[in-house]
């Protein structure tokens, strides 16, 4: 799989937006681009994913850059809740390549009142 | 529906022992895969099954072992354990049938090799 590249640590306020960004200049023609985080003490949950359209869901939005070589999270308006590791993580579509998922260090996102 | 459930979630062993440990995925999910956390090393990638198959193995020495029953629930086992094998244990489960690739993990187990 293509690896991406993330900042280490981000700080946010809370109930601002945050912008955390993904590079991926080596992504392929059909790869995936996965977000997941994981809060303290708990296991890995699915965020958001997309292909080449920017996404909407009630967790986040997921911006593609034209090219596909970078793309961005955004937590519209960040509560304590949302301080988490987040992953991005690129993907061939299942069933054909399995389920594995390449976890890399992710961005550290703390949350302050 | 219920999630992943795996157990124990707590465990302690010493240097040279074996352990198991068991996942219960979503109901009607077929693909379960392993998952090992270390601060060290992040999450790596342990082996995946689907339908009582290995499908993917990650790079793990062959103390590392798995196997899936047919009613998808899975386990896995470390023989000989080292001092380096503790760590936060995931499984995460998976429906062939979405192409969403979506995962659903556990809250993982804790192995701590004394």
């Amino acid at each position: 799989d293509a690896k991406t590249t993330q900042p280490n640590s981000m700080e946010s306020n809370e109930e601002e937006p945050v912008h955390l960004p993904c590079n991926h200049s080596t992504i392929s023609g059909t790869d995936y681009i996965h977000w997941y985080r994981q809060l303290p003490s708990q296991g890995p949950e699915y965020v958001i994913h997309g292909l080449t359209s920017n996404v909407n869901n009630r967790m986040a939005s997921l911006a593609i850059a034209e090219d596909r070589k970078s793309s961005t999270l955004i937590l519209h308006r960040a509560t304590l809740r949302d301080a988490a590791v987040y992953y991005c993580i690129l993907r061939d579509p299942p069933p054909n390549s399995g389920y594995a998922l390449n976890f890399g260090k992710g961005t550290s996102l703390l949350v302050t009142p | 529906k219920a999630g992943v459930t795996q157990t124990p979630r707590y465990l302690i062993k010493t240097r040279g022992q074996q352990v198991t440990l068991s996942c219960s995925p979503i109901s009607g999910h077929r693909s379960v895969s392993w998952y090992q956390q270390t601060p060290g090393q992040g999450l790596q990638f342990l082996f995946e099954y689907f339908s009582e198959t290995q499908r993917n193995k990650g790079n793990f020495p062959g103390r590392f072992s798995g196997r899936q029953f047919s009613n998808s629930r899975s386990e896995m086992n470390v023989s000989t354990l080292e001092l380096g094998d503790s760590a936060l244990y995931l499984c995460a489960s998976s429906s062939a049938e979405v192409n969403t690739g979506e995962l659903f993990f556990g809250e993982g187990s804790r192995l701590t090799v004394l």
